[in-house]
């Protein structure tokens, strides 16, 4: 079983539309997050919840919302979308938020904007 | 803010060298992380550092946190062409709540 999955894979739409990532969590983690990989593979921070709740917003946009039903759940909606929002978008879950914790990865979805 | 570098960026070199990828800070971390991401896939853990000094051996992979913890660097030894990826360092930043990325060396073994 996939340990944590985002849905879709590949994302193509177009500009000033809304979409959706949606991510799960099978291992029971409380600390979920979203990160963005751009052209040049850097890794950078969006958001951080533990146990449903927002602990980082790391100067994002308000065009992206994250929301988090419960534990096991962390999406983004993302509303207006520009060309700059082309990028891969990577799910992760961690134990708990401690500097030792391992954080698990998704596959990623690779988000394109025309 | 940038708050680690990694070097080099790109990193090209035959099945059976030996190569060093370095993480470098001006800040002093309580540990860090060490990732490697093959295309397509997400970064997969491969070790953490803690203890200033500390050296952690993975097989053939090497790797070495500094006295100060400010930096760390992981050495491969005969390298294999399952090595190649991308190798990114990470460390906590915001009281400990998310992971700070180095832009990652991308390292290719051709056979």
């Amino acid at each position: 079983d996939t340990a944590v999955s985002q849905t879709p894979k590949y994302l193509v739409t177009q500009m000033g539309n809304d979409k959706s990532i949606k991510c799960e969590q099978n291992l029971g983690h409380d600390t979920m997050y979203w990160y963005k990989q751009d052209s040049k593979k850097f890794l950078k921070i969006m958001f951080s919840y533990n146990n449903k709740e927002l602990i980082i917003n790391e100067t994002v946009p308000n065009r992206f919302s994250p929301k988090s039903p419960d534990k096991a759940h962390l999406n983004l909606h993302i509303n207006s979308l520009e060309l700059g929002d082309s990028a891969v978008y990577f799910c992760a879950s961690s134990q708990d938020a401690g500097a030792r914790q391992p954080q698990h990865f998704g596959d990623g979805t690779r988000l394109s904007i025309l | 803010t940038q708050l680690l570098e990694q070097s080099p960026q790109f990193l090209s070199i035959q099945e059976g060298e030996n190569l060093t990828v370095y993480c470098n800070s001006s800040s002093v971390f309580s540990s860090l992380q060490w990732y490697r991401q093959e295309p397509g896939e997400g970064p997969v853990l491969l070790v953490t550092v803690v203890t200033g000094g500390e050296v952690k051996k993975l097989k053939r992979l090497t790797f070495q946190f500094g006295d100060a913890r400010k930096d760390s660097s992981l050495h491969i030894t005969a390298a294999q062409p399952g090595d190649t990826g991308l190798y990114l360092c990470a460390g906590l930043i915001n009281s400990g709540y998310a992971l700070n990325f180095g832009k990652g060396t991308s390292l290719l073994v051709t056979p």
